[in-house]
Parts: C-alpha cells; structure tokens; sequence
C-alpha cells in the first residue's frame, strides 16, 4: 500500500522558519504535491516537485529526494495566518494525502 | 484559477434519509473529479474517483450502494449519501481535474460539512 507520514504538529513564532517532513512509502508516482488547509476550509495547493530538489514559490519551497523517499516543505518568515494543516501528496492516477501536520504560529 | 464548487456547505438531515451533494467545475471541463472524506482532524481519506459517463471507481472499503456517484457532464459530479446514519456525519470535499491534465493538478471545492442526527 502507499503511506505518507507527517509530524502531527509543529509550532512557531511569527518570523521564524519551519520544515514539515513528509515520509513516504510508495513508488511509481508522478511527483510529491503540498497542500494547505485551514479548519473548515478546502485544501489550496502550495508546491509540487516532479523532480528531486528544491522548488521555491515565494516565502514557501520544497523539496523531494525519490532515493531517500523523502520530502519536506519549508516556510519562511511565518505570518499568523499561516497557522493551518499541511498535507504532502503524491500523484498517480488520483491523489494520497500524508497524515497531515498542524502548524501552530505563535506573535 | 480553476474553480470549483460544492452544494449544500452544511447539511443536517435525520437518520435515515439521503442527501445529495453536488460538486461543479465552473470554468473548465473536468472528466475527472474526486470525493473525499476528512474527519475532524484527520487527513483526506479518498473515497471514490469520479469519470464523467463512466461508472466511478471507488477506493476500498468505501461501499458503492451506500455512496452514490453520478458524473454526467464534464462539469458536475453528484454524491448521494443513501440512508444517512450518524457514523456519516464528516466532512466531504471533491476535487477536479482538468481535462488531459495530469492527476496531480486537482482543485477543490469549499466542502459540505454533513451533520446525521
């Protein structure tokens, strides 16, 4: 079967830089997708990486590496309102979500 | 962007009864959408992948009788929760595909929060 798993939380003051990880046990997927979801809300997709290594969008990058099955997403300069959950997936023929992290930003 | 929407947002319904809510790509054709299940907390649990004049696929251990799928245009995909009962009370959110476009570029409707007394 495919598993994904995430920390289930993690906190941060306002400014800081956080990594969530994102651990997977899969194989043969088009890349690793990152998604954001605040409570109540639908999730709003954040980065994709089809290949290894770093992908930057803004104050959020991240990264694959396919031989480690690894990946994480990193936030930058962290605002309050980015407090929210944060599912890494990966892309076959439909979408597996990992088991989300709630991030908690702190003034 | 690609968006799409969902309807009810909030449904509460008795036990027993069915419920049937929608999920419409507004500005783009879809062959493909997507119904999840998220329960307070937890992640999105796949439920069915929808094909537009084709017989959904659904994931296992989802039962098919008890969540109906219609997707009868490239722009509306329908789930009927068929004699609701508590334990369906959740939180179900589809998602899109664009047409020809790869799996991973998926937009999601707001959700339909669904309460069972």
């Amino acid at each position: 079967g495919q598993s994904l798993e995430q920390p289930s939380e993690v906190t941060a003051v306002e400014g800081a830089i956080v990594q969530i990880n994102c651990t997977y046990q899969t194989s043969g997927f088009y890349g690793l997708s990152w998604y954001q979801q605040h409570d109540g809300g639908a999730p709003t997709f954040l980065s994709y990486n089809a290949l290894d290594g770093l992908e930057e969008t803004g104050r959020f990058s991240s990264f694959l590496s396919r031989s480690d099955s690894y990946g994480y997403l990193l936030l930058q300069e962290l605002q309050m309102k980015d407090s929210a959950s944060y599912f890494c997936a990966v892309g076959t023929d439909k979408l597996i979500f990992g088991t989300g992290t709630r991030l908690q930003v702190f003034p | 962007g690609a968006v799409v929407s969902q309807h009810p947002s909030r449904v509460i319904c008795k036990s027993g009864t069915s419920v049937k809510i929608e999920c419409r790509s507004l500005d783009f054709q879809a062959t493909t959408m997507f119904w999840y299940r998220q329960f307070p907390k937890k992640s999105l649990m796949l439920m069915a992948t929808s094909n537009e004049g084709s017989k959904a696929t659904y994931e296992q251990g989802v039962e098919k009788d008890k969540f109906l799928i219609n997707h009868a245009s490239l722009t509306l995909s329908t789930l009927t929760v068929t004699s609701a009962h508590p334990e369906d009370s959740s939180f179900y959110i589809c998602s899109a595909s664009l047409a020809g476009g790869p799996s991973d570029t998926q937009y999601f409707g707001p959700g339909t929060r669904l309460t069972v007394l």
